[in-house]
């Protein structure tokens, strides 16, 4: 029979509001993060990335904060629009490679 | 530039089959990644290539699964043969140096993806 699919995770905002999505991981090693945002039916978008010698990395409505010592980092949204309905990746890598290592994912959803 | 090119975007097939998906990565770029996508287990790498050799290839599931880069601008993911488990999307994400005496951790660029139905 067909295997049950993973529950994605929903962070449902208000439009205007902040949103904040979280994402941990598991390797140590790991010192280049980044967040991809993946709209339905298209591939993954880099929006951000950081690199382990920064906690905090701000783009354009967008900020990302990691906190190596409990291997956690997050997204956080600035008056979060209609276009920012999308499932957000988180993804590490280690220096010396190039393999990325993604996060299931999480569905924000922004209500009018 | 149109960015990664993935054909087809759509592949019905039946079990049994050979599927051949393909990939123009971004001209310049000389790292490809090829990356299936399901419910049940989310993004997972499958291979990557470096200037159109292999460095990387435990992601791939089982010898029924094979991945070329002839030249740096076209790659192809086979499977034969197919099986109904096989229905996922495949996306080829490309990425090249940035250049410079910083460290070339580069973006992913993906492309559009192809969804494999294996009935």
């Amino acid at each position: 029979g067909e295997n049950v699919g993973l529950h994605l995770p929903t962070l449902s905002v208000q439009e205007g509001d902040n949103s904040i999505i979280n994402c941990a991981y598991s390797n140590s090693a790991s010192d280049y993060f980044i967040w991809y945002k993946q709209e339905s039916g298209k591939g993954p978008q880099f929006i951000i990335d950081i690199r382990s010698n920064m906690d905090k990395r701000q783009g354009q409505r967008v900020t990302v904060l990691l906190n190596k010592t409990v291997k956690h980092l997050s997204l956080q949204i600035a008056a979060t629009q209609p276009g920012d309905s999308a499932v957000y990746f988180c993804a590490a890598s280690t220096s010396g490679t190039y393999k990325y290592i993604f996060g299931t994912g999480t569905r924000l959803k922004v209500l009018a | 530039d149109a960015g990664v090119i993935q054909s087809p975007r759509h592949e019905v097939t039946e079990m049994g089959q050979e599927v051949t998906l393909r990939c123009k990565p971004i001209s310049g770029h000389d790292y490809l990644f090829w990356y299936r996508q399901t419910m049940m287990r989310g993004l997972e790498l499958l291979i990557y290539f470096n200037n159109n050799v292999p460095i990387d290839d435990s992601g791939m599931p089982e010898d029924r699964f094979s991945a070329k880069m002839p030249n740096a601008s076209f790659s192809t993911l086979k499977i034969q043969p197919s099986e109904p488990r096989d229905s996922a999307v495949y996306f080829c994400a490309s990425s090249g140096l940035a250049g410079g005496p910083l460290p070339s951790y580069n973006e992913q660029f993906f492309g559009p993806g192809t969804r494999l139905t294996v009935l």
